[in-house]
Formats: C-alpha cells, sequence, structure tokens
C-alpha cells in the first residue's frame, strides 16, 4: 500500500541552524501538508501546498519557515533558523484532490529537537 | 473557526469491553469530522470519516462512529476492545472550504487484561 514517507525519522541541531525536514508524498497525490505536534500538545497545521505555490498557511508559518518542492517526488519544509520552541513532531500528509472531505494520507513524523 | 473537542485525555477499559471516545465539534457550518490514531512511533492512520452521506460511519478495525447534529457530537466507539487497540486518538475536523485540518488534543486508550 502506497504511504507517505520521511526522512530522518529525529533530528537534534542546535538554535539558529537550518534544518529541512523531508517528505516523499504518495506518487499520485498532488496536495501536500505539514502539521506539527509539540510535545503533549495538539496536532497543529502548518501549511498546505499544490502545484509550487502554498495555498494556504497558519500563523505559526511565519517567514522563518518555508515548503518546496525540488523535484517529482519530494517535499520539503525548511526552517532557517530554529528557535527552541520548534522542537516538536513534524508531520507531512498528502492528498489526492482539494476536497474539505478528502483524506489526508499521514507520514511517520521527524522529531525535532532543538537545543 | 472550527473546533474540536475531545473529553478525556487518558481513557482506560478492560479487554472485550465498550470503548467510547468522545468529541465534540463546534461549528456553524455542517463539518466534515474524522477520527485517526496513532499508534507508538507511527504516523496518523484514518479510522474513519463523516462526509454527510450517512450519520454512523463504519471505520476500520471494528471502529464506528455516529454524527449527532442535536449534540454536535461525533463520539468514536468499538464494542469490544483488543489489547492492539491501545493507542492514541484525534478527532479532527475540516470545514469552510478549506481542507486545513483541526484536531483535537487526542485521547490516549489503555487497554488493560
Amino acid at each position: 500500500e502506497p504511504e507517505v514517507t520521511q526522512t530522518p525519522s529525529h533530528q537534534v541541531t542546535q538554535m539558529g541552524q537550518e534544518v529541512i525536514l523531508r517528505c516523499v508524498p504518495i506518487s499520485n497525490h498532488l496536495y501536500f501538508y505539514w502539521y506539527r505536534q509539540i510535545l503533549g500538545q495538539k496536532v497543529e497545521f502548518l501549511v498546505s501546498f499544490y502545484n509550487n505555490e502554498i495555498s494556504e498557511k497558519s500563523e505559526i508559518f511565519d517567514d522563518q519557515f518555508s515548503v518546496e518542492r525540488p523535484d517529482g517526488s519530494n517535499f520539503t519544509l525548511k526552517i532557517r533558523s530554529t528557535k527552541l520552541e520548534d522542537s516538536a513532531m513534524y508531520f507531512c500528509a498528502s492528498s489526492e484532490v482539494w476536497q474539505e472531505e478528502e483524506t489526508q494520507y499521514f507520514g511517520p513524523g521527524t522529531r525535532l529537537l532543538v537545543l | 473557526a472550527q473546533s474540536v473537542t475531545q473529553l478525556g485525555s487518558h481513557v482506560s477499559v478492560s479487554e472485550g469491553a465498550l470503548v467510547l471516545l468522545r468529541c465534540n465539534y463546534s461549528s456553524s457550518v455542517p463539518p466534515y469530522l474524522f477520527w485517526y490514531v496513532q499508534y507508538p512511533n507511527q504516523g496518523l492512520q484514518l479510522l474513519l470519516k463523516y462526509t454527510s452521506a450517512a450519520t454512523l460511519v463504519k471505520g476500520i478495525n471494528g471502529f464506528e462512529a455516529e454524527f449527532k447534529k442535536s449534540e454536535t457530537s461525533f463520539h468514536l466507539t468499538k464494542p469490544s476492545a483488543h489489547m492492539s487497540d491501545a493507542a492514541e486518538y484525534f478527532c479532527a475536523v475540516t470545514q469552510g472550504g478549506g481542507n486545513k485540518l483541526t484536531f483535537g488534543t487526542g485521547t490516549q486508550l489503555k487497554v488493560e487484561l
């Protein structure tokens, strides 16, 4: 069964460093998302992406964050200058179509720890 | 803005007992509602979703949920818990033309012998 994959599974970085989290969405999906879950808190939407453009972003997704689809398979989330409060589990998701009832398929997540 | 509330951050049941995980939504327009499950060290997996086709929705692994507009609820149930059901369960909603998911705080289900 097709699945969303994410690398790395864990990443530790120093405050102020740049990190890139990578995702490979399901191959025939066209819509991509990033969510994050700070330890002990709810899963929060960050951004959605379609046709090489951001479709929607949350207040969390400020200028320190960017997303990119550098090739036909990868979808990346970059944090330019990490802060302690960026420590969280980051989930990538993808869906086939843009409909409210459409299922989003999630990857296993990348746990980011900023020291 | 739409939101969901999950009552009970931790629920413990005996194996074979009924599982009931509560979710209430706040919405001024018909929502689309989802239940996701997260097993340890894994991503979020869809259990079931409500898309207005039927108020009683059956999902994977024997779970089902009933959409009750009068109670603004979408509680998740399973008649008989199994040890393998131990996981964290998230209720989520999309609404209003967009498809970003808004999640509840999650309920950790523990199944005891």
